[in-house]
This record gives C-alpha cells, structure tokens and sequence, in this order.
C-alpha cells in the first residue's frame, strides 16, 4: 500500500522569505501522480500544484514549485515571496495512474505559520 | 460553476444517535468522494461513486456507515449509532473524470 509522509508538523516563515515544506511517499508503482493542497481555516482543500511522475521536470505555478526526487521518492513545495494568505494547513497527496477511483492518499500536514 | 456544497457545517450529536450529512456535487461531475479527516491528521478516504453506483469502500467504514447517491447527482452520508470515535470532519469532493477533486468545506461532526 502507498503511504505519503511530512515529518514537519509546523513551519513558520518570515513574510517576503522563502519556505521549503518536506514530503516523502512509499510506492511500487512507477506511474502516479503528486500532489500539494492548501487548506485554510475555511476548510476547503484547494489544489496549489500537481506533478505527474513521467515527467522530470518540475512544476511550477506562480510563487509555487516542487522538487520531484522520483529516486529518493521524495516531494517538496517550495514556496517563494510568502504572504500572509499563505498561512494554512499544507497536504502532500499521491494518486495511482493504475487504480481508477483516482482516490488520494494524503499526508499528515504540515502547518504553516507566516510571520508579518 | 457553485463549487462542493456541504450541509450541515457543524453537527453536534448524543452518542447513539443517527447523523446523515448531505453533499452536492459539481453539476455534471460523475464522481463523488466522502473522506474523514480527523484533528492533526490528512484526509482518510473513505468512499466514492461514479454517478450512482458505489465502487470502492474502505475499511474505515464500518457497518454503521452508509452512503448513497441516488440518480448520480446528491449523495448523503449516515453514520447510525454514533460513537466518540466518530467525531471527525466529514469532506466531500467531487471530479469530472479528469483527475482534479474538488472539495467542499466539510461537516464537523462532534460526538458527546
């Protein structure tokens, strides 16, 4: 069974700064899909960046990009230029290419505090 | 587009009792997914629909869960005989088949 693990329960980050939330995952599969969602006080998950395996680039959106370590199976977000909206609950998730629920299997979070 | 609508936000409930929490999907989405996420943990899945048939339930749900999504569109989510353990926030999420969940805000069910 795939697993998805943060070691970090909290992360604070000086606003303008820099942050780098760690992820690792256990998988036999070759093919699947990494993910990293936000979830702010409102609840709501929202999908800040997603990253397909066969693909050794790494993604990037806006302020937002990951290191893909597809060897060492690890996954981290890198966020730039921190703002204060940044403030949440941050979940690593992994999605199989082969099962097709498309289900997730998320992380245990990592809270993210920003300093102003 | 009105996004995942969940209800109720919050339930408190007696031990014992009977709960159902209702989802609404995105329109046109034929997947439904209920997940439980519990204080300081990610989200465990729990269940998902592809229009109105169950496919896969996971061990999490015991006998005392039930869920259903008749005619593919609302599903609802009913916990009878409610336990402490149960005590979790209950969040749906809802796809088109492309991949990307989307998710409601959840309903906090607090068992006393």
């Amino acid at each position: 069974a795939q697993t998805v693990t943060q070691s970090q329960p909290e992360m604070s980050v000086q606003e303008a700064e820099t942050v780098t939330l760690s992820c690792t995952y256990d998988t036999s599969e070759s093919d699947y899909y990494l993910f990293w969602y936000k979830q702010p006080p409102s609840r709501q998950m929202i999908l800040v960046i997603r990253q397909e395996a066969y693909k050794q680039q790494n993604a990037t959106e806006n302020r937002f990009s990951v290191n893909f370590q597809k060897a060492a199976k690890s996954f981290s977000l890198k966020i730039s230029d921190s703002q204060l909206g940044d403030a949440a609950m941050y979940f690593c998730a992994y999605r199989s290419a082969v099962d097709s629920s498309y289900k997730l299997i998320f992380g245990s979070g990592t809270r993210l505090l920003v300093r102003p | 587009d009105t996004g995942v609508s969940q209800n109720p936000r919050h339930k408190i409930t007696k031990r014992g009792q009977n709960v159902t929490f209702r989802c609404d999907p995105i329109s046109e989405h034929n997947r439904l997914y209920w997940y439980r996420q519990t204080l300081g943990q990610g989200p465990e899945f729990l269940t998902y629909f592809q229009n109105e048939a169950q496919l896969e339930k996971s061990r999490l749900l015991s006998d005392r869960f039930s869920a259903e999504r008749p005619k593919g569109s609302f599903s609802t989510l009913e916990i009878q005989r409610t336990e402490q353990g149960d005590s979790a926030m209950y969040l749906c999420a809802s796809s088109s088949g492309l991949g990307k969940l989307f998710f409601g805000s959840g309903t906090q069910l607090s068992v006393l």
